[in-house]
């Protein structure tokens, strides 16, 4: 166990849907990562907040966002979703940004989107 | 080009062999490096992490860097049916000061299935 959790572990919807995912890092993690796995591309980095604040972008859809809360717990929206965004979501959280920090993974949120 | 290069497999071995998993990079800016293991449906599970050229050994696993070819690889020694998973190499980036970009980039991952 990590010590990440993420919430909920399986989310089935439709196109068009609006869906929340959540993720609590492990405690004293300042940052947290969202990543998105899929059978084509691998493991992407999305998203990495830093104590509330956005620290860095990788490959989000404009239809996606993210934030972190002053309790560290972040939370990522996908918005009008598609089919091609079924996909695994991880989050993971490290101690600090900006140097060589290990990240930690969570169990995962595996979405379908019919 | 892919930045990261890692051969899917599936890689199937027998019991007590031992396993070599490689990754071959071309960002130059990537300073540190580890690998995961995955097994089906869970999160990748931190295994490995380095950041110089060279081996590093933990029990049955060691990480070895080679910075100049950028190439990277782990082997499992005395492997075991529980090592049956998937393999990510990740690697991370630092700028000119040594400050790291946070973001992983990872490989595709190889299959791994030990076979009693």
């Amino acid at each position: 166990d990590s010590g990440v959790t993420q919430t909920p572990k399986h989310l089935i919807t439709a196109t068009g849907q609006r869906v929340t995912l959540r993720c609590s890092p492990r405690s004293g993690d300042l940052s947290v990562y969202w990543y998105q796995q899929s059978l084509d591309q691998g493991l992407q980095f999305l998203i990495q907040y830093y104590n509330g604040e956005e620290r860095a972008k990788g490959n989000i859809l404009e239809r996606f966002s993210a934030q972190q809360f002053p309790d560290l717990h972040s939370e990522l929206n996908l918005s009008s979703l598609e089919l091609g965004d079924s996909a695994l979501y991880f989050c993971a959280s490290s101690v600090a940004a900006g140097n060589e920090e290990t990240q930690y993974f969570g169990p995962g949120t595996r979405l379908l989107v019919l | 080009q892919k930045e990261v290069e890692q051969d899917p497999g599936p890689l199937s071995v027998p019991e007590g062999a031992i396993v070599s998993l490689n990754c071959t990079y071309s960002n130059s800016a990537f300073q540190y490096f580890m690998w995961y293991r995955q097994y089906s449906r869970k999160g990748p599970e931190l295994l490995m992490y380095t950041y110089s050229s060279g081996n590093k050994e933990d029990g049955r696993f060691t990480a070895q860097v080679d910075k100049s070819s950028k190439y990277i690889s782990l082997f499992i020694r005395d492997s075991q049916p529980s090592d049956s998973a998937t393999y990510l190499c990740a690697q991370g980036a630092t700028n000119a000061g040594g400050t790291s970009y946070g973001k992983l980039t990872f490989g595709q991952g190889t299959i791994l299935t030990v076979h009693p």
